[in-house]
């Protein structure tokens, strides 16, 4: 069966700090890979995804950029952390032959910036 | 990018009452799914819709889209407490809308 695994769970860093969020996927291949935020209690940003390797589409300009080094992780990253990262960072998956298929969410990260 | 609008925002109601949230866009939805999600955790899928009239029936939630496929509604009937939650809903490309926050009080 198919896991997804993020980490970590939660993560408190000062402003101007670099964050590195991971995401990895089990059990499946090729499938499209998602990162998302979202404030309390509010729907979810799209901020990136990824149908390949190497493929990253950004859906909002910002100070976070994405990257997939491999066919299953997929990596969050900032070089300097603004107030404004803050949020619930959230890593999905779906498989990639069929767009009606369920997306499955990791348990999400929890990130305060200080 | 297809923006999906949700209504109402916020949603409180006592255990036994009726409910309809609803998930609108200027344009046509190639296909809707609708999730749940809990404090904490990701979203879940609850159903997916793709012909206009389409109406599905999980238990207790009723989901129809629309004939013109701009827009769609949950409807939950008889809510529990174990109904609280926030109801998103995502078009084909995974776009969201701004969840509708659902407080079922016993």
């Amino acid at each position: 069966s198919q896991t997804i695994h993020q980490w970590p769970a939660t993560l408190v860093q000062p402003v101007g700090s670099p964050l590195s969020l991971e995401c990895t996927v089990e059990g499946t291949s090729n499938p499209n890979l998602y990162w998302y935020r979202q404030a309390a209690g509010r729907g979810l940003q799209l901020l990136f995804y990824s149908v390949g390797i190497g493929q990253i589409s950004s859906e909002v300009p910002q100070n976070l950029s994405a990257s997939r080094p491999q066919d299953r992780q997929f990596i969050l990253s900032s070089k300097k952390l603004l107030l404004s990262d803050s949020g619930f960072y959230l890593c999905a998956w779906r498989d990639w032959t069929d767009w009606n298929t369920e997306a499955f969410f990791g348990q999400g990260t929890r990130l305060t910036v200080v | 990018t297809q923006l999906l609008e949700q209504s109402p925002q916020f949603l409180s109601i006592q255990e036994g009452e009726n409910l309809t949230v609803y998930c609108n866009s200027s344009s046509v939805f190639s296909s809707l799914q609708w999730y749940r999600q809990e404090p904490g955790e990701g979203p879940v899928l609850l159903v997916t819709v793709v012909t206009g009239g389409e109406v599905k029936k999980l238990k207790r939630l009723t989901f129809q889209f629309g004939d013109a496929r701009k827009d769609s509604s949950l409807h939950i009937t008889a809510a529990q407490p174990g109904d609280t939650g926030l109801y998103l809903c995502a078009e084909a490309k995974l776009t969201f809308g701004g969840g509708t926050r659902v407080l079922v009080k016993p």
